[in-house]
C-alpha cells in the first residue's frame, strides 16, 4: 500500500505566483482531508472531502485558496495569489468510511515557503 | 469550540530517560481521542486511538492512558531513545463522530544521546 501521496514535497516561490499542491489519497479511502501546519497554529484542518464533494470548507482562510477533487484518486489545493503568510506544511489526510473511530492517515506533506 | 491542548510544548532528555506529557480535551461528549507521531519531513503516524475511560494501550516503549470523566490522557515513553525525537499530537473529534478532528498543538520531544 502507497500510502497518501503528496507533491511536491518543496516548493518555493515569489509572493504574487500561484501554488498547486496535490495528493492521491490511498485507494479506496472515502475521505480526504487538507490541513495547514505552523508554529502558530498547529495542525489547522482547511476542508474535507466525502465521495468528492466538499463537505466542509469553513478551515479555508479567503478567497485565495481553493480545493477541487476531480476524482477519487486525485485533489488539489491551489493559493492564488500566495502570500508569504501562507508558508507552512500542508498535508493531506484519507480515511475509508467506517474506519475505527475516524482515523486518518497522513501523506508527508509539502513545505511551502513563499518569499 | 473545542480545545485540545497539550504540554509541554517541547521536552527534551537524556537517551535512557522516561518521560510523559499530557493532552486535555473537554470531557463532554467524549467520542475518542487520537494520538500521532510526527518526524520532520514524513508523515504524521498514527500511533493510538482511545475511547474508553480507564484505556491503557501500549505499542513497544510507547504508552497512553485515557481519563474521560477529567478530561486528559498521558503519553508515556519509557527508556527514551534518540530515535523517539519527533512531535507528538493528539486530537479529538471536534464533536462526537464528526469527521472533523482538532489537533493539539504538539509536544516536540528531543532525545538526546
Amino acid at each position: 500500500d502507497a500510502g497518501v501521496i503528496q507533491s511536491p514535497r518543496h516548493e518555493v516561490t515569489e509572493m504574487g505566483q500561484e501554488v498547486t499542491l496535490r495528493c492521491k489519497p490511498i485507494s479506496g479511502h472515502d475521505y480526504l482531508f487538507w490541513y495547514r501546519q505552523t508554529m502558530m497554529r498547529g495542525l489547522e484542518l482547511l476542508i474535507y472531502f466525502n465521495n468528492n464533494v466538499p463537505i466542509d470548507d469553513s478551515g479555508m482562510p479567503e478567497d485565495r485558496f481553493s480545493a477541487k477533487m476531480p476524482n477519487a484518486s486525485f485533489s488539489t489545493l491551489k493559493i492564488q495569489p500566495s502570500e508569504p503568510r501562507d508558508s507552512a506544511v500542508y498535508f493531506c489526510a484519507s480515511r475509508r468510511a467506517g474506519s475505527s473511530y475516524n482515523e486518518q492517515f497522513f501523506g508527508p506533506g509539502t513545505r511551502l515557503t513563499v518569499l | 469550540i473545542l480545545n485540545v491542548e497539550q504540554s509541554p510544548q517541547s521536552l527534551h532528555v537524556q537517551e535512557g530517560d522516561s518521560t510523559n506529557f499530557t493532552c486535555s480535551f473537554p470531557s463532554s461528549n467524549f467520542y475518542a481521542l487520537h494520538w500521532y507521531r510526527w518526524e520532520t519531513a514524513k508523515s504524521p503516524e498514527a500511533l493510538f486511538v482511545m475511547t474508553l475511560n480507564g484505556d491503557e494501550k501500549k505499542k513497544g516503549r510507547i504508552s497512553a492512558t485515557l481519563n474521560t470523566k477529567e478530561g486528559y490522557s498521558y503519553l508515556y515513553i519509557k527508556g527514551s531513545q534518540p530515535e523517539d525525537s519527533a512531535t507528538y499530537l493528539c486530537a479529538s473529534p471536534t464533536q462526537g463522530g464528526s469527521e472533523k478532528l482538532v489537533f493539539g498543538k504538539g509536544t516536540k520531544l528531543t532525545v538526546n544521546p
